[in-house]
């Protein structure tokens, strides 16, 4: 079965602060697909990446950079100085290869107070 | 610029009332998706389409049904509202493997 493992409910930080968001998955496929997708207050969960099972590379955008590790079967997000509008929940997500079934993790709320 | 548009943004319906929400793709996507999202268990699948009048059951479709009789537009309905259908109602569009694009929610509640 696939599952998805978001451990952290909800983190608050100071601005400028760095913050990691963890992501801890299960599946037996051995191509898969990651993602995590950002919920602001406005309700509308934004795509922020997605990774493929086969690319073990870290990611980063801005201040934003992702770290995927297959040992441990984590795919953790940090955010870099963070700032009040990085205030949101945030979702990991897991597919399979041959399906557009998103699994989605419980989410981590994340408040960035100034 | 390219989106997913659910046709309320809140809703408050009767228990027992029939319930249709609405959303709509301008992306010549193949895939849709109903979720319902409450607090603590994240987001969970509903029900889904690949193409147009197919439907697939998800992880939670006691009580619901959809419809797809067009590529751009999949409703879901709720035959007989209950209190426990109380929810953020979300849908999402996607080509295949590329990841989601999704309509900015509905707030149900049922009385």
């Amino acid at each position: 079965a696939q599952k998805v493992t978001q451990a952290q409910t909800e983190i608050s930080v100071v601005e400028k602060e760095d913050v990691t968001l963890d992501c801890v998955y299960e599946t037996r496929d051995t191509t898969y697909y990651l993602f995590w997708y950002k919920q602001p207050p406005s309700g509308e969960l934004v795509f922020l990446i997605r990774r493929n099972s086969f690319d073990e590379q870290n990611e980063i955008s801005g201040r934003y950079s992702w770290n995927f590790q297959k040992s441990t079967s984590s795919f953790n997000f940090t955010i870099t100085a963070s700032q009040v509008v990085d205030s949101a929940v945030y979702f990991c997500a897991l597919s399979g290869y041959n399906t557009d079934k998103l699994i989605f993790g419980t989410g981590t709320r994340l408040q960035v107070f100034p | 610029d390219v989106k997913v548009t659910q046709s309320s943004r809140y809703l408050v319906k009767r228990t027992g009332e029939k319930v249709f929400l609405e959303c709509v793709q301008d992306m010549d996507h193949e895939n849709m998706f109903w979720y319902r999202q409450d607090p603590g268990l994240g987001l969970r699948l509903i029900y889904f389409s690949y193409d147009v009048k197919m439907k697939e059951k998800g992880d939670i479709p006691e009580g619901y049904s959809v419809s797809r009789e067009k590529k751009e537009r999949f409703s879901l309905i709720l035959e007989s509202a209950s209190t426990n259908q109380t929810s953020m109602y979300l849908c999402a569009s996607s080509l295949t493997q590329a990841g989601y694009t999704f309509g900015s929610g509905t707030r149900l509640t049922v009385v």
